[in-house]
């Protein structure tokens, strides 16, 4: 079956920019998007098609995708933005989710 | 605003059934694809299961199949995932969602979710 693996963590400081990995075979060949969860609410979608942000989505957050990594990046890191960060794509029929990794702001 | 409703949560035994339930507004609820997504205690999203727009069409993860079943009655702008055969390893938070309609289907609208715990 088709796996998308992220890293469990990543730690920035307020103001820097946090990087978050997605890692699937050719994924860069599949849309990916990516959502946002923060503790005890429902998952909110902030990158779609790669790249693209839904209205009401900062500006700071951004995404690409090449290869077998898609990459969700939130530049001048607020506490707010302080959550656990899934990738999404599917695999023919199948929407895989990535591993989860949790943003912490320090 | 879109609004979705998730109901019919709670404790089940090993082996029972239970029957969720999602109510949807603020959209043309027959227009879109609806998908159940699941969390355990815990743990990351895991995709369950989707139902095309006009409910010919449905998919299911393999932990699932055979087990649930996705239904929704576009008269009254419901979706359904009828979850029979429970195991303990299916306790999780399960939420329903709207599909975009846009190439790569994000999920651009969630409910809060229902608790379904399976235990004896």
């Amino acid at each position: 079956s088709y796996e998308l693996t992220q890293p469990p963590s990543v730690s920035v400081s307020p103001g820097q920019t946090a990087s978050i990995t997605c890692s699937g075979d050719k994924l860069g060949n599949k849309y990916a998007c990516w959502y946002q969860q923060k503790p005890g609410q429902s998952p909110v979608l902030v990158i779609y098609q790669d790249t693209k942000r839904p209205s009401g989505i900062p500006e700071r957050f951004s995404g690409s995708n090449s290869g077998n990594t898609a990459t969700l990046t939130i530049s001048g890191t607020q506490a707010v933005d302080e959550a656990d960060y899934y990738c999404q794509a599917w695999d023919s029929t199948t929407r895989v989710f990535g591993t989860g990794t949790k943003v912490t702001v320090l | 605003e879109v609004q979705l409703l998730e109901s019919g949560g709670g404790l089940v035994q090993p082996g029972g059934s239970l029957r969720l339930s999602c109510a949807a507004s603020g959209f043309t609820f027959s227009s879109y694809t609806m998908t159940w997504v699941r969390q355990a205690p815990g743990k990351g999203l895991e995709w369950v299961s989707a139902i095309s727009g006009s409910g010919y069409t449905t998919y299911y993860a393999d932990s699932v199949k055979g087990r649930f079943t996705i239904s929704r009655d576009n008269s009254k702008n419901t979706l359904y995932l009828q979850m029979n055969s429970l195991r303990a390893e299916d306790t999780a938070v399960y939420y329903c969602a709207k599909a975009w309609e846009v190439a790569g289907e994000p999920l651009d609208n969630w409910g809060q979710g229902t608790l379904v715990t399976v235990s004896s």
